[in-house]
């Protein structure tokens, strides 16, 4: 089955500490996988998909096929980057994204 | 402003009732999603319409329906509401049948008392 999995419900780092928040899926195919960010309960914004492999916000994401995942990094944590962050994988054929549970991450002073 | 409008953004309501939920889609966007956010489930998929049908269907309640208008502007109805159905309810929309990354609205918070 199709399943996106964010094994840390939080992570609280300090600033200018790395951050690296895991996303592991199952799918049978070529995965299609995405970053959301969600900041205050507000609106997903997209951060990241990893067939543009951008940086945003100093962030990117590598897919590595080998152990099924999409972690997201980023070398130096801002106070700023405080929010959910939302690993998701697009199943093609059914035209929706597979969220994982989300992670928190808290940035300190 | 992502161009995905739903209204209204706040609503309460009392057990037992009905409300209507708006999505307006990000212009020239034919793919409306409706999605339901609660603490203990995390965001979980109800229903996809594209260009006014139906495409897939998730976790939606027999309770729940919805539907996509000629505009291209989708509707959630929730009818016969309990506590549990409190939560953010997201649309988002794409230009094509897959989502290739979705623009999320800003949601409607039910609260139901």
């Amino acid at each position: 089955a199709q399943r996106v999995t964010q094994p840390e419900k939080l992570l609280s780092v300090f600033k200018g500490a790395p951050v690296e928040l895991k996303c592991n899926y199952s799918y049978s195919g070529s995965p299609e996988l995405f970053w959301y960010v969600q900041y205050s309960r507000q609106r997903l914004q997209l951060l990241l998909r990893h067939i543009s492999r951008e940086s945003i916000k100093g962030f990117t994401a590598d897919l590595n096929k080998g152990e099924t995942s999409f972690h997201l990094k980023k070398p130096f944590a801002q106070e700023e980057d405080s929010a959910m962050y939302y690993c998701a994988l697009n199943e093609r054929n059914t035209g929706k994204l597979i969220f994982g549970q989300g992670t928190t991450l808290q940035v300190k002073p | 402003d992502s161009g995905v409008t739903q209204t209204p953004k706040h609503l309460i309501t009392a057990t037992g009732q009905r409300v209507t939920l708006r999505c307006s889609p990000r212009s020239g966007d034919l793919s409306v999603y409706w999605y339901q956010q609660s603490l203990d489930q995390g965001l979980q998929f109800l229903i996809q319409y594209y260009n006014g049908e139906e495409r897939a269907k998730g976790n939606i309640l027999e309770r729940f329906s919805a539907q996509q208008f000629p505009d291209l502007h989708s509707e959630l109805n929730l009818s016969s509401l309990e506590l549990g159905d409190s939560a953010l309810y997201f649309c988002a929309s794409s230009v094509g049948r897959t989502p290739g990354g979705y623009t999320f609205g800003s949601g409607t918070r039910l609260t139901v008392v």
